[in-house]
């Protein structure tokens, strides 16, 4: 079965300062990687994903992820973070081919303080 | 970009009545969407796949008989809360897969109270 572990439940970080947002999974064959941000009362957005090619992927907003295939990581980053990121993050995997289940981690909230 | 609409996006209800939430693809066709339901501090739970023209897929221990589905045309799709009870309270969000296009839309999700 596949799987996704977001070991922390909360981040804070200062204004400006990078963020790391941490993501593990566990999946049969190739993985598909997604990150999605969630606002209060509302729906997920889409941030970015990794099916193929380069380890590092951009994404929406200044977010980026890492693939790590050795270590089954894809983390979330971003260079400066901005206040208005706070949020509800979710990491998200599935198998490759057809139309696979989506698995979701529990989800990180990043506070970011001003 | 494909936009997946849901509504409503809030529904108080009473105790026993019965609510239906609507997801639309509105800019493609979705012969399958996903019906979610998320609790307070926790992350999403499939509940089951809806595929258009057939019978939805459930999940284990969804309640296929309180958690109606169904997926009429290649843009809508229904869930009906039947005899809602206060512990069916949560946030439900339906997703959508765009033929060729690995990520998944997600609606806008719909808040249901009962009361």
């Amino acid at each position: 079965a596949q799987s996704v572990a977001q070991p922390e439940d909360q981040v804070n970080v200062a204004e400006g300062n990078p963020l790391t947002v941490k993501c593990t999974y566990s999946v049969s064959g190739n993985p598909y990687l997604f990150w999605y941000v969630q606002y209060p009362n509302r729906g997920l957005q889409f941030l970015l994903k990794y099916i193929t090619g380069d380890n590092l992927v951009k994404g929406s907003y200044g977010f980026e992820a890492e693939f790590n295939k050795s270590q089954t990581s894809f983390h979330l980053k971003k260079p400066s973070a901005l206040v208005s990121d706070s949020a509800l993050y979710f990491c998200a995997v599935r198998g490759s081919g057809g139309y696979q289940k989506v698995t979701f981690g529990t989800g990180t909230k990043l506070q970011v303080i001003p | 970009g494909a936009v997946v609409s849901q509504h409503p996006s809030w529904v108080i209800c009473k105790s026993g009545t019965s609510v239906k939430i609507e997801c639309r693809s509105l800019d493609f066709q979705a012969t399958t969407m996903f019906w979610y339901r998320q609790f307070p501090k926790q992350s999403l739970m499939l509940m089951a796949t809806s595929n258009e023209g057939s019978k939805a897929t459930y999940e284990q221990g969804v309640e296929k008989d309180k958690f109606l589905i169904n997926h009429a045309s290649l843009t809508l799709s229904t869930l009906t809360v039947t005899s809602a009870h206060p512990e069916d309270s949560s946030f439900y969000i339906c997703s959508a897969i765009l033929q060729g296009v690995y990520g998944y839309t997600f609606g806008s999700g719909t808040r249901l109270t009962v009361v």
